[in-house]
Formats: C-alpha cells, sequence, structure tokens
C-alpha cells in the first residue's frame, strides 16, 4: 500500500495566521489526492479532490498545491472555525489500495 | 440534499459478526459507489472497502478480505457493510462514504456506527 505521511501531526495557531500542512507520499500518485476536516465526533469534510480542486461550498481561503509525492494544504486566513483535525487521502492505486495519512490536529494559540 | 443515514451503536462479543447499514437518499443510489471507512479511537481513517451502486460489484482492502462483505439493496437505496470473526480491535466508529466520482474522494459521509467488541 502507499504510505501518506503528514507533517506536523499537529500545530498551534491564531486566528488570521496562514496554516500549511504537508502530506508525503511514499511514491508517485499523480495528484490523486483529496483534503478532508474533521472536527470532534463529526465525520470527515471533503475539502479539495484531485490535489487542488476545491469542493463545492468550501471557502476560497483553503487552498492545495502539489505534485508527485509531495501535496500541500494552506489555509490563507485562519477562522476559528477552522480548528479541527485535516486529513490527506490518496486514491491513486488500481485496484483499490484507498490510504489517509495520520491527521494534522490544528488547535488555537 | 444528500443524506446518509446509517443504523445505530452495536456492542459485540469477540468473534460475532456485525452488520452496520447505510441509507441513502437526494440522490440517485445507483450511479455513485459507496465505500466504507472506519476509524479508531485516535487513530487515522482506513479504507475497508467499496461496492458500485449500479453494478454491485465490490473491492475490498487485502487487510479486511475474507472478514467483510459489502452489499447493497437498491431497492432501498442502502448499502450494508458486514465484519465477521470481530476482535478488540475493531472497536471504531464506522462510516459510509459516497465515491464523488468513482475514483475514491468521498464528498458525503454518514454520522457514522460506533461498533464496540468487548467481552
Amino acid at each position: 500500500d502507499i504510505q501518506m505521511t503528514q507533517s506536523p501531526s499537529s500545530l498551534s495557531a491564531s486566528v488570521g495566521d496562514r496554516v500549511t500542512i504537508t502530506c508525503r507520499a511514499s511514491q508517485g500518485i499523480s495528484n490523486s489526492l483529496a483534503w478532508y476536516q474533521q472536527k470532534p465526533g463529526k465525520a470527515p469534510k471533503l475539502l479539495l479532490y484531485a490535489a487542488s480542486r476545491l469542493e463545492s461550498g468550501v471557502p476560497s481561503r483553503f487552498s492545495g498545491s502539489g505534485s508527485g509525492t509531495d501535496y500541500t494544504l494552506t489555509i490563507s486566513s485562519l477562522q476559528p472555525e477552522d480548528f479541527a483535525t485535516y486529513y490527506c487521502q490518496q486514491y491513486y492505486n488500481t485496484p483499490r489500495a484507498l490510504t489517509f495519512g495520520g491527521g494534522t490536529k490544528v488547535e488555537i494559540k | 440534499q444528500v443524506h446518509l443515514v446509517q443504523s445505530g451503536a452495536e456492542v459485540k462479543k469477540p468473534g460475532a459478526s456485525v452488520k452496520v447499514s447505510c441509507k441513502a437518499s437526494g440522490y440517485t443510489f445507483t450511479i455513485y459507489a459507496m465505500s466504507w471507512v472506519r476509524q479508531a479511537p485516535g487513530q487515522r481513517l482506513e479504507w475497508m472497502g467499496w461496492i458500485n451502486g449500479g453494478k454491485g460489484n465490490t473491492e475490498y482492502s487485502q487487510k479486511f478480505q475474507g472478514r467483510v462483505t459489502i452489499t447493497r439493496d437498491t431497492s432501498a437505496s442502502t448499502a450494508y457493510m458486514e465484519l465477521r470473526s470481530l476482535r478488540s480491535e475493531d472497536t471504531a466508529v464506522y462510516y459510509c462514504a459516497r465515491d464523488k466520482y468513482a475514483e475514491g474522494s468521498f464528498d458525503y459521509w454518514g454520522q457514522g456506527t460506533l461498533v464496540t467488541v468487548s467481552s
């Protein structure tokens, strides 16, 4: 299976900060990458797919970039509702062996 | 409005089986695939397998192959996940999730079903 490594595992930030989370795949995944936000006790919410395509209804302060094995989620100006855990997920494998990163918890500084 | 509503929490003994349901509404069930993803306490999300809503063909993670079966009832717009030979490590929240483009990103999720395995 493709291993997904996220960094950092946690971070503290203030409202208005620019936040960057990285995700590295153990092999190239050709932009077959999604990002999710999860709040405690809730299901994950899709933010971006195909590495950089914003899901409908998601604020434009969220953006994604990357290629090959390395990908980035950026929140341009952190808002109070953005404090949550973020996961990357690759969907490159055929047959399927979808895998998730370990998560990045974004906490209030 | 798309909704995925899952069945309620379950408590099972080691060695038993559990079957979780996921009722879909707000879209044509047979057009989309449905996956099952679980999350053990404090752990990362883990994909278990998926089913094509129309054709009914399935694929499973190697980790769960032989122990999990995903089915669907198109007349009820409902997907099911059965996990057998339960052990304590299977204690987790189980989610159904709609596959956005049959590629593997998930645009709608159920609310989750807690399965607790304990003697």
